[in-house]
């Protein structure tokens, strides 16, 4: 089936520090991809999202680009900040079906000054 | 910004306790999902719904039910509370048409003692 897989934290920063978070999937087809980060004592938000092979997702200086080849979806932020200490979540929605969000694991971020 | 309410936000209740954990949303979407969050942040989905008296089992199995009579309401029923209940449940609401992208309730802390 379906799956995500991204690195495992903690992740530890100092503030203007260049942050990657690695994610890779496994899916038939070709899923639309996202990344979510949850503050503490929060749901879920949105962060990003792209829909097909080559797009770039973007949103509050964070990037990811969907790359077929590698079957990747890498979080980039080229300066971190303190309140950007968060978990993050990257997720798949297969196009094979009527499924749910497949996510991976989180990854928690935190950011120092 | 999506409107997707829970309530309530924590709950300490004693074993053998009754509880129902409440979801709504004001955006008419026909799919709604709770997650089950551990300590660890790793997200399992317990139950999900793609409309009015439609009802799924998630991933991971849970002793809760929940019932979909109306479009914006989805709540999550635990008929006898044990202290193995003891998480963080998210209820989620997503978009008609793709890419089916969630939006998150603000999540209801239960704590079982």
């Amino acid at each position: 089936g379906d799956s995500v897989t991204q690195m495992e934290g903690p992740v530890t920063l100092s503030e203007e520090a260049f942050l990657t978070i690695n994610c890779t999937y496994t899916a038939t087809g070709y899923p639309s991809l996202f990344w979510y980060v949850q503050y503490p004592g929060e749901g879920l938000q949105l962060l990003l999202k792209a829909t097909k092979a080559d797009d770039k997702g973007s949103n509050k200086g964070f990037e990811a680009t969907y790359r077929k080849e590698t079957t990747s979806f890498h979080l980039e932020k080229g300066s971190v900040q303190v309140s950007d200490s968060a978990v993050y979540f990257c997720a798949l929605r297969s196009n094979s079906g009527n499924t749910p969000l497949v996510f991976g694991k989180g990854t928690r971020l935190s950011v120092i000054a | 910004e999506a409107d997707i309410y829970q309530t309530p936000r924590y709950l300490v209740i004693g074993t053998g306790k009754k509880i129902t954990l409440e979801c709504s949303q004001t955006m008419g979407h026909d799919k709604m999902y709770w997650y089950q969050q551990d300590p660890g942040m790793e997200l399992h989905l317990i139950h999900y719904s793609y409309g009015v008296n439609s009802t799924e089992k998630g991933d991971l199995s849970s002793e809760s039910t929940v019932s979909r009579i109306r479009t914006e309401h989805f709540p999550l029923t635990l008929e006898s509370a044990r202290p193995s209940h003891t998480s963080q449940y998210l209820c989620a609401s997503s978009v008609p048409g793709g890419p089916y992208e969630q939006y998150f309730g603000p999540g209801t802390r239960l704590t079982v003692t």
